[in-house]
């Protein structure tokens, strides 16, 4: 059973558009990353949320934790085919990090 | 950039064979975690170190051994590669001196396992 639920699994959008990543889960963290991670390469954390209801903006992308800390979102605005990449969720447990099952996002040009 | 480095960065071998991969860092963290990746499977962590010697399971450990004898470095070792090892395999770091942790990962190992 995985920990922690993305979805959807693939995506292919084209560019301008607007999307929602979902990450899942029937437990209750305390906090709870984001990476993205481009073809060749390894992941790279794009932000980390804390408190439940919390929003976080980088640019076009913004996270939102939900209220029961059991679940958190990643909005793009606007994809970019920059954007193109895996998006993973994780929990730091503050030994180990779990890892999602990973949204595979393609922006077409 | 965590200097991380992972070698080889592509190997082919057949089954049966034993397979060691490593990581070197150069700045000294304490936690150092070897995952693979698999697609459907996000990233799934092998093993882990917390210190010189200090290892721990991971959730698919089974086919895997680790050994840290110094700090920079953390070895995987197949010790009889079966093709359902084949996958890309990371290395990372944890740097606490950034807020709540983050994982710094190297540019990963494929290894196919023929």
């Amino acid at each position: 059973t995985q920990l922690l639920e993305q979805s959807p699994q693939f995506l292919s959008i084209q560019e301008g558009e607007n999307l929602t990543v979902y990450c899942n889960s029937s437990s209750v963290f305390s906090s709870l990353q984001w990476y993205r991670q481009e073809p060749g390469e390894g992941p790279v954390l794009l932000v980390t949320v804390v408190t439940g209801g919390e929003v976080k903006k980088l640019k076009r992308l913004t996270f939102q934790f939900g209220d029961a800390r059991k679940d958190s979102s990643l909005h793009i605005t606007a994809a970019q085919p920059g954007d193109t990449g895996l998006y993973l969720c994780a929990w730091n447990t503050g030994n180990q990090f779990y890892f999602g099952t990973g949204t595979s996002l393609t922006v077409i040009p | 950039d965590a200097g991380i480095t992972q070698s080889p960065r592509h190997k082919v071998t057949e089954t049966g064979t034993p397979v060691t991969l490593r990581c070197h860092q150069t700045e000294n963290h304490r936690y150092m975690y070897w995952y693979r990746q698999d697609p459907g499977h996000g990233l799934r962590l092998i093993h882990y170190s917390y210190g010189v010697k200090d290892t721990d399971k991971g959730e698919v450990s089974d086919g895997y051994s680790v050994s840290r004898s110094k700090t920079e470095d953390f070895l995987l070792t197949l010790e009889s590669a079966t093709s359902s090892q084949t996958s890309v395999y990371f290395c990372a770091i944890r740097d606490t001196d950034r807020g709540l942790g983050e994982a710094f990962f190297g540019q990963g190992t494929r290894l196919t396992v023929v």
